[in-house]
């Protein structure tokens, strides 16, 4: 089946540690997404990118990194600079042929600070 | 900047007791409107995607329909297995901008 995977479904990260979340998708899309959600608030858009080797800034970046050597794979690195990680982050991804294109998205990974 | 405003917040209706949801936006060149369904815990689900003033889209006991400042998901009949939070979206570029979501439960 196609479809994106995360992984872990929970992850626990004490004070100045980074963490890496994974996400993997088998959908041969080019465009892949990460996001955060908080309680409350529309899902914001951290990092994106749109073919492998490149990527772009989001509306909050600070505090993380990503990168994209496979087209299938866009790890997300949280830092510890980023001063309040705790949320549920979000992965999707997209064709990029034509003008409108469908995001879908994985199962998340919750991260909590200890 | 793009925003994106759902009403209401939350939403408790009876089986059977259809209503509707408002997603309200201002950007600038819509590329396409977006509503999906989330679980608690889990990822957005894709329902539809809305391209122009006028279109509509069914499925099953859902229908969406878009004007030039606002999108309506209508939800007929609704059962209890309805009950998730709705997220719409707009999108402009690459980018999608995310309201809040309305979250619906459907009580038997």
């Amino acid at each position: 089946d196609g479809g994106i995977t995360q992984s872990p479904k929970y992850l626990f990260r004490k004070e100045g540690q980074n963490v890496t979340l994974s996400c993997e998708q088998n959908l041969n899309h080019d465009a892949m997404y990460w996001y955060r959600q908080d309680p409350g608030q529309g899902l914001r858009l951290i990092y994106y990118s749109q073919i492998v080797n490149d990527f772009q800034k989001g509306d909050i970046a600070e505090g993380y990194s990503v990168s994209r050597e496979k087209k299938e794979s866009f790890p997300l690195t949280v830092t510890s600079a980023q001063k309040n990680p705790t949320a549920f982050y979000l992965c999707a991804s997209s064709g990029t042929g034509g003008s409108y294109n469908e995001q879908f998205f994985g199962p998340g990974t919750r991260l909590t600070v200890l | 900047e793009d925003q994106v405003t759902q009403s209401p917040e939350a939403l408790r209706l009876q089986e059977g007791e259809s209503s509707s949801l408002n997603c309200s936006y201002t950007v600038s060149g819509l590329r396409g409107l977006f509503w999906y369904r989330q679980d608690p815990g889990k990822g957005p689900e894709f329902l539809f995607t809305l391209y122009s003033a006028g279109e509509e889209k069914e499925k099953e006991r859902l229908k969406a329909t878009l004007t030039k400042k606002e999108s309506f998901l209508h939800i007929t009949a609704p059962k209890p297995e309805d009950s998730a939070t709705y997220l719409c979206a707009v999108q402009a570029g690459y980018k999608l901008s995310f309201g809040a979501g309305t979250t619906v439960t459907v009580r038997a």
